[in-house]
């Protein structure tokens, strides 16, 4: 298995851009998380969904945020417009939550690391 | 919050040392786990164990968990250059499918 895939994995922007990040989660997997890590922050848990669904997305900053998952296979996080302090890395990570046999193991992807400038 | 807390911030030890890491959480919890970053890297699961559990052994890893105290400790065995890397704890909570991460500790073995 390829693990979880994101792109870009670097993104260099302008302020007021429009920014899309993209990660494609593990085969089988149906829950799929957005962080973003900073060092003045941490590691913050931005939405995530299960089955598809956002199941909790109160990590989202403000309204320039957004998510989807139109699929299982891929999921979108946008900031519209972007602002010098949206830069961090942004990470994906996917796990086999829920149903029969549920695992809290997240598999991370190797992050995006966004500037914007 | 839920979110978890690493104790030390940072650690530096020699090659061949023993290095560990504690972690404190808040709520109670179904699981604790702890993950390993690499510079420029995502998180990678290095060992989970179960709050009926206290102690779990995976090669150099030892990790034990005292729910009484909400804490647990990741002891790594004769370190290596290579083990050089933040070590989070993440726990999740009954009925939740999210992970509360810590604040990492930054552990750097020296050769």
């Amino acid at each position: 298995d390829a693990g979880v895939i994101q792109s870009p994995r670097h993104e260099v922007t302008e302020m007021g851009q429009e920014v899309t990040l993209r990660c494609k989660p593990i085969s089988g997997h149906n829950s799929l998380f957005w962080y973003r890590q900073t060092m003045m922050r941490g590691l913050e848990l931005l939405i995530y969904f299960n089955n598809n669904v956002p199941i909790d997305d109160s990590g989202m900053p403000e309204d320039r945020f957004s998510a989807k998952m139109p699929n299982a296979s891929f999921s979108t996080l946008k900031i519209q417009p972007s602002e010098p302090r949206d830069s961090a890395v942004y990470f994906c990570a996917s796990s086999r939550g829920g149903g029969a046999f549920p695992t809290p193991t997240q598999y991370f992807g190797p992050g995006t690391r966004l500037t914007v400038l | 919050s839920q979110q978890g807390e690493e104790d030390p911030q940072a650690l530096s030890i020699q090659e061949g040392e023993n290095a560990t890491m504690n972690c404190s959480y808040k709520t109670s919890i179904n699981n604790l786990q702890w993950y390993r970053q690499n510079s420029g890297r995502g998180l990678v699961h290095l060992i989970l164990i179960r709050s009926n559990e206290r102690e779990k052994h995976s090669g150099r890893l030892r990790v034990t968990l005292d729910t009484s105290k909400k804490s647990s400790s990741l002891l790594i065995t004769a370190s290596r250059a290579a083990d050089t890397a933040s070590y989070f704890c993440a726990t999740d909570a009954p009925g939740a499918n999210n992970l509360f991460f810590g604040t990492g500790t930054r552990l750097t073995v020296i050769p």
